[in-house]
């Protein structure tokens, strides 16, 4: 079944302590990117990666890293996270970037940092 | 001001009805719209993607856009209660994902 899977889907944390989001699609897309989800706010975009060893930042990357070693996964890591940073995460992949709209996503990360 | 304007709901109609969800946005160059349906703790999915203005038709769902308004619009046909979800519209100026702009979504409910 074509897919995106993330993990964890649901993290509680505190404040300063690393944690990382994994995520891995199996349909062989080049495009991956990262949003966060708040209420009134929409779906804001934190970082893309157009292929394997190429990432950009979104509209929000501030206190967020990325790294796209394999096509497949496209981890989000919170080196400090702080409870600025508790949003519903997804993670989304396209077949490549000049496929704007056909964008498939995770089913989402719920992340809490106290 | 927002790029994209949504009226964020909550929206309740009875099953069978025909919904009218709207989406505003400011940006001229947008050529792109899309709108995707996100079920409760799921992500969204995209639903209908259309490019510049007119219409455009899948089953019970029509997607229109109007530019010279700067006003997108998808309407459901015989509402069914799974049906009942967020609706986000969305939109981009050129080709590429990277470039994506979402509204915050109106959420539906259809009544059985």
């Amino acid at each position: 079944e074509a897919q995106v899977t993330q993990n964890p889907r649901y993290l509680i944390t505190v404040t300063g302590k690393k944690l990382t989001v994994t995520c891995s699609q199996n349909m062989n897309h080049e495009y991956m990117s990262w949003y966060r989800q708040d209420p009134g706010l929409g779906l804001r975009q934190i970082y893309y990666s157009m292929n394997v060893e190429v990432t950009d930042k979104g509209d929000v990357p501030e206190g967020y890293k990325v790294s796209r070693k394999e096509k497949r996964n496209f981890p989000l890591i919170l080196e400090s996270p702080s409870p600025n940073q508790t949003s519903l995460y997804f993670c989304a992949s396209s077949l490549s970037a000049g496929k704007a709209g056909e964008l498939f996503f995770g089913e989402g990360s719920r992340l809490t940092v106290l | 001001q927002k790029e994209v304007e949504q009226d964020p709901g909550p929206l309740s109609v009875p099953e069978g009805a025909i919904v009218s969800l709207n989406c505003t946005y400011s940006n001229s160059a947008f050529q792109y719209f899309m709108w995707y349906r996100q079920y409760s703790r799921k992500g969204p999915e995209l639903l209908m993607y259309t490019y510049s203005s007119g219409n455009k038709e899948d089953g019970r769902f029509t997607a229109q856009v109007d530019k010279s308004s700067k006003y997108i619009s998808l309407f459901i046909r015989d509402s069914q209660p799974s049906d009942s979800a967020t609706y986000l519209c969305a939109m981009s100026p050129v080709s590429s994902a990277s470039k994506i702009i979402f509204g915050s979504g109106t959420r539906l409910s259809i009544r059985p």
